[in-house]
């Protein structure tokens, strides 16, 4: 099994519907991230959590929510989507050695 | 945070050439890492370089650091049409290399 799996891989949802985005992992990092890669550009980060009970904004997190469960399970979710919420959307763990990324969800909104 | 920012965007080489990529920061670091990126895919973590490292190899992988001019380059010797990816530096303000930063990266094209 992946260290980072993340659920759906791909989704098409219709505008004004929420869905949600799951991460689970395997490393046992506390610290968590969401985020987004548009066509040509690099990562933004939507969220991150650096343990169960910390959650935090990162550059781009209106429009969306997160949830962290458990110390492996951090969820994403669109209350609302929107056509410009189309993107690739990774979710990642962390500690001294870097990040670990999952396989990404591809989500068309239309 | 701080955002790596790569140079050049886009590079296309012959396999078996070396291919060459930097990275410049603005602010102090603790370390710097280089991710790989295969179209679609999510981030692969390559190598790791302390602040108080020079050069650093992995297979056919050599990283360089200048933390006098914040900068840090990536070479990868012999290219095979498997590199062709992109490739991101992220540089880690912390003991858990956290960036939270990802530049666009360098688009590496490898022709056969």
């Amino acid at each position: 099994d992946a260290d980072v799996t993340q659920t759906p891989r791909n989704r098409i949802t219709k505008t004004g519907k929420r869905i949600m985005l799951e991460c689970s992992q395997t490393k046992g990092h506390d610290r968590m991230y969401w985020y987004r890669q548009d066509p040509g550009l690099g990562l933004r980060l939507i969220y991150y959590s650096f343990d169960v009970k910390d959650i935090n904004k990162g550059e781009i997190s209106d429009g969306y929510s997160v949830s962290r469960q458990a110390q492996a399970k951090f969820s994403l979710s669109l209350e609302s989507a929107i056509p410009n919420q189309t993107a690739l959307y990774f979710c990642a763990t962390s500690d001294w050695n870097g990040y670990t990324f999952g396989s990404g969800t591809r989500l068309t909104v239309v | 945070s701080q955002q790596g920012e790569e140079d050049p965007q886009a590079l296309s080489i012959q396999e078996g050439e070396n291919a060459t990529m930097n990275c410049s920061y603005k602010t102090s670091i603790n370390n710097l890492q280089w991710y790989r990126q295969n179209s679609g895919r999510g981030l692969v973590h390559l190598i790791l370089i302390r602040s108080n490292e020079r050069e650093k190899h992995s297979g056919r992988l050599r990283v360089t650091l200048d933390t006098s001019k914040k900068s840090s380059s990536l070479l990868i010797t012999a290219s095979r049409a498997a590199d062709t990816a992109s490739y991101f530096c992220a540089p880690g303000l912390d003991n858990y290399g956290q960036n939270f930063v990802f530049g666009p990266g360098t688009r590496l094209s490898v022709l056969p």
